[in-house]
């Protein structure tokens, strides 16, 4: 069964700052990790997500960057915003060819103004 | 488009007491999925339905029955409810393309609270 352990629980940033999220995961075989994005009162909703092909991929101001001798991936939000406060959860499949998923425990990001 | 609607979003029962979530989407996906969400513990997968006529269990089954009822339809059933089943539900959906990278259609949730 596919494990993902992310960190921090929560993070606080000034706005124009740098938000970085942790993950790491315990099975090798998978297809993709997904990073989810919610908002209060809404359900989670696709943010961005990589391949084990690619080390890492950009998508506007959020960064996917994926260390996979050190079984790692991250989320980077370069210049955050205050709409960008939200919890966000990495993502793993169960293994190989499956499409469903185990979740991070989430980071519950603050952007300060 | 409505993605996918989620009915009730808020319901209130007594231990021991029925009721079943309902789920339904509009993408023409074949997989659909309930998750819960606790403070703290993420989303935990209670069962899955690859396709239509099949379901699976997930990592957190016990308490919960689902049922794909069609294609576009897939309710959770909580038998004899229990304060430790107070969370939020959420049901999702998908279809794995060749290029598929976990995108999950989520509804809103349905807010459960076992008295």
């Amino acid at each position: 069964q596919q494990q993902v352990k992310q960190s921090p629980q929560s993070l606080i940033v000034q706005k124009g700052g740098i938000s970085i999220i942790n993950c790491a995961y315990e099975n090798t075989a998978f297809d993709y990790f997904p990073w989810y994005q919610q908002f209060p009162g809404k359900g989670p909703a696709l943010l961005i997500a990589i391949r084990p092909d690619v080390s890492e991929k950009k998508e506007g101001r959020f960064t996917i960057s994926f260390n996979k001798s050190a079984k790692q991936f991250s989320l980077h939000i370069m210049d955050s915003q205050p709409g960008d406060s939200a919890t966000y959860f990495c993502a793993a499949p169960e293994g190989t060819g499956a499409n469903n998923l185990f979740f991070g425990t989430g980071t519950r990001l603050t952007v300060i103004p | 488009n409505a993605g996918v609607t989620q009915t009730p979003k808020f319901q209130v029962l007594k231990t021991g007491q029925s009721m079943t979530l309902q789920c339904a989407q509009d993408m023409n996906h074949n997989s659909m999925y309930w998750y819960r969400q606790d403070p703290g513990m993420g989303l935990r997968l209670i069962y899955y339905s690859a396709s239509e006529g099949t379901t699976d269990k997930g990592e957190v089954p016990n308490g919960y029955n689902v049922s794909r009822l069609n294609k576009r339809e897939f309710s959770l059933r909580l038998e004899s409810a229990a304060p430790s089943q107070t969370s939020v539900y959420f049901c999702a959906s998908s279809e794995k393309e060749r290029e598929f990278t976990g995108e999950l259609f989520f509804g809103e949730g349905s807010r459960l609270t076992v008295l």
